[in-house]
């Protein structure tokens, strides 16, 4: 079947202005997570959902970043008042359910640059 | 806290020779250990992965890793590299209890020389 998929593949824009990325995970799947990645560096966690329920919001850098799920199917990632630092790939994965064991499948990210 | 150390970020083999990308983990709690793999531009696959049971995995792709509790060790190897096997890997933990998002090493970027 379908696998996780992103949009946009890519986004380019201006310092201060607001985006929105979006994650449509694989059908059936409970567990969405956010991770960043940034030029040069491993996939840091941002957030994840047990249904559209967000139970740890630690991994958020900031108080500009804001992210919903609705139901348990599409995502979205606001950033508000890009910087030059949120400059990076964002992905989003999905699993059956927040057990461990279970596989995140990763789909094929947001390349957000920021000028 | 869980975290992870790929040591070394670029490795290069010839084709033919033994791949050994090294993955160390530090958990405070028994992990479930993952390695993923990011072909150019194309996202993650994963290769593999530990919970519990044998601690020798079979992957993907001829790939296999050997959980090591007393080296807090997840090394991935395979025995002959081929082209296709040129790409970023990851290594990653997750807590079997209570925290289940991943943490991920910087990643090895492994070339192939032919």
């Amino acid at each position: 079947g379908a696998g996780v998929s992103q949009s946009p593949s890519n986004k380019v824009t201006e310092k201060g202005k607001d985006v929105e990325l979006r994650c449509d995970p694989i059908s059936g799947h409970t567990a969405l997570y956010w991770y960043r990645q940034r030029l040069g560096q491993g996939l840091e966690f941002l957030i994840y959902f047990q249904g559209n329920s967000a139970p740890d919001k630690s991994g958020l850098p900031s108080d500009r970043f804001s992210a919903e799920r609705t139901g348990e199917s599409v995502s979205t990632l606001t950033i508000q008042r890009t910087q030059q630092e949120d400059s990076a790939v964002y992905l989003c994965a999905s699993s059956v359910s927040f057990a461990g064991t279970d596989t995140q499948y990763f789909g094929p990210g947001t390349r957000l640059t920021v000028l | 806290a869980q975290s992870v150390t790929q040591l070394g970020s670029h490795v290069s083999v010839s084709e033919g020779a033994l791949v050994l990308l090294r993955c160390n983990y530090s958990s405070s709690v028994p992990p479930y250990l993952f390695w993923y793999v990011q072909y150019p531009n194309q996202g993650l696959q994963l290769l593999l992965k530990y919970t519990t049971g044998a601690t020798l995995v079979k992957g993907i792709n001829g790939f296999e890793a050997e959980f090591k509790k007393s080296e807090t060790s997840f090394h991935l190897t395979k025995p002959s590299a081929h082209m296709s096997d040129a790409a970023e890997y990851f290594c990653a933990v997750s807590e079997s209890v209570g925290n289940e998002k991943l943490t991920f090493g910087t990643g090895t970027r492994l070339t192939i020389i032919p």
